[in-house]
């Protein structure tokens, strides 16, 4: 168990709809990472937050937004679902000093049918 | 629990044996890289890391190799076991800024009894 929560575990949901995807870091991290993994594209990074602020972009499309609360969770909202969304969506944290030393969550299974 | 890379390359090894995973980074400027393993339904794992100034790294029966003439990357593990079945994919930090790691497609583990 690294230490980090995602949920929910699996989502199902249409095109065109709308989701949250929620992620609670270590205890003591401050920076939280979004990854998308899909079976064609790999792991891809997507964004990064670090103390409630975004510090890098990646992959990101401008459907999806993030945004890091003041208890240091984070939610992923992906909006306008379309079928190529479904994928495998982990969150990661890391240490403050040590930031390549990521825990990755469980995952979250998006099926958008 | 989930797949992951369903049609990723496997490689098939004898319990006890030794095992090499190869992976090939595509940036010349990339300054870090770090091994992953993901075993099913769960987030991938930090195994091992290595700056770019360094050619080799041994770990708890791990070791990487970085080979930046051919921007080239193993990861050897020592008498495999069978909780070693996984995916393992390398990851390559490209930038100076942030931690924009990208991943390589990864190679599925098989220990065989």
């Amino acid at each position: 168990d690294s230490g980090v929560t995602q949920t929910p575990k699996h989502l199902i949901t249409a095109t065109g709809q709308r989701v949250t995807l929620r992620c609670s870091p270590r205890s003591g991290d401050l920076s939280v990472y979004w990854y998308q993994q899909s079976l064609d594209q790999g792991l891809q990074f997507l964004i990064q937050y670090y103390n409630g602020e975004e510090r890098a972009k990646g992959n990101i499309l401008e459907r999806f937004s993030a945004q890091q609360f003041p208890d240091l969770h984070s939610e992923l909202n992906l909006s306008s679902l379309e079928l190529g969304d479904s994928a495998l969506y982990f969150c990661a944290s890391s240490p403050t000093g040590t930031p390549y030393e990521q825990y990755f969550g469980p995952g979250t299974r998006l099926t958008v049918t | 629990g989930e797949s992951v890379g369903l049609h990723l390359p496997t490689l098939s090894v004898q319990e006890g044996d030794n095992s090499i995973i190869n992976c090939a980074y595509s940036n010349s400027a990339s300054d870090y890289f770090i091994w992953y393993k993901q075993e099913s339904g769960k987030g991938p794992q930090f195994i091992i890391d290595i700056r770019s100034n360094m050619d080799k790294r041994q770990g708890q029966r791990v070791t990487v190799l970085l080979n930046k003439t051919v921007k080239h990357l193993s990861l050897q593990i020592a008498a495999t076991q069978p909780g070693d079945s996984a995916v393992y994919f390398c990851a390559e930090k490209e930038d100076n800024y942030g931690q924009n790691f990208v991943f390589g497609p990864g190679t599925r583990l098989s220990v065989l009894p």
